[in-house]
């Protein structure tokens, strides 16, 4: 099994609306989770970190839940430009890094 | 934030010959660096941990002797693919962490001919 599982997508939504996905991760010891936007032949970029309490900005929320070992990312009003593979990555209790393949979502107008 | 630079961005180069390239972490210290490949439409995979005065880890698969990692100090880590193969051809992303948060260099684009 995977250290971290994430829907590679595609997911395809209308301009406008809500989407939300998420990662799970096996290993109970992980810690400090965040998402990451690629862009296509770019790199990872920092989204936002993910905390138990939830982390907000703006449209994006992101959320962890220890209990459940997974994480959330919910984007609203979705816009063309969020359009991108949006990556979980986090740390396992050896200081592993560990990251999901990549969810793949494409705003259409 | 910090910045990861990546040289060169793109290189282009025959089949047999080697290619080295550099990751250096421009205003942190790195005793870790992180070594990945991204074939097109596909997700990235780690390739090795690069640890600063000792050997690399390697990720299952990957062989050492081909894609050879050295962490000469504490902000700079090169990743030479030996004999490159058409196969090879990828785009080649490293990442250095500090406090937690991995900041990623802006990839190499590998083509072998």
């Amino acid at each position: 099994r995977k250290e971290v599982e994430q829907d590679p997508g595609p997911f395809n939504v209308p301009e406008g609306a809500t989407v939300a996905f998420n990662c799970t991760y096996s290993n109970s010891a992980s810690q400090s989770f965040f998402w990451y936007r690629q862009d296509c032949r770019k790199e990872p970029k920092l989204l936002m970190s993910v905390y138990s309490s939830g982390n907000e900005d703006g449209r994006f929320t992101a959320q962890l839940n220890r209990a459940s070992q997974y994480i959330s990312l919910l984007i609203r009003d979705s816009k063309l430009s969020d359009s991108a593979t949006y990556l979980c990555l986090g740390y396992s209790s050896a200081s592993k890094i560990i990251f999901g393949s990549g969810t793949r979502l494409s705003i259409r107008p | 934030g910090a910045v990861v630079s990546q040289h060169p961005s793109w290189v282009i180069c025959k089949s047999g010959t080697s290619v080295k390239i550099e990751c250096r972490s421009l205003d942190f210290q790195a005793t870790t660096m992180f070594w990945y490949r991204q074939f097109p439409k596909q997700s990235l995979m780690l390739m090795a941990t690069s640890n600063e005065g000792s050997k690399a880890t390697y990720e299952q698969g990957v062989e050492k002797d081909k894609f050879l990692i050295n962490h000469a100090s504490l902000t700079l880590s090169t990743l030479t693919v030996t004999s490159a193969h058409p196969e090879d051809s990828s785009f080649y992303i490293c990442s250095a962490p500090q406090d937690y948060e991995q900041y990623f260099g802006p990839g190499t684009r590998l083509t072998v001919t």
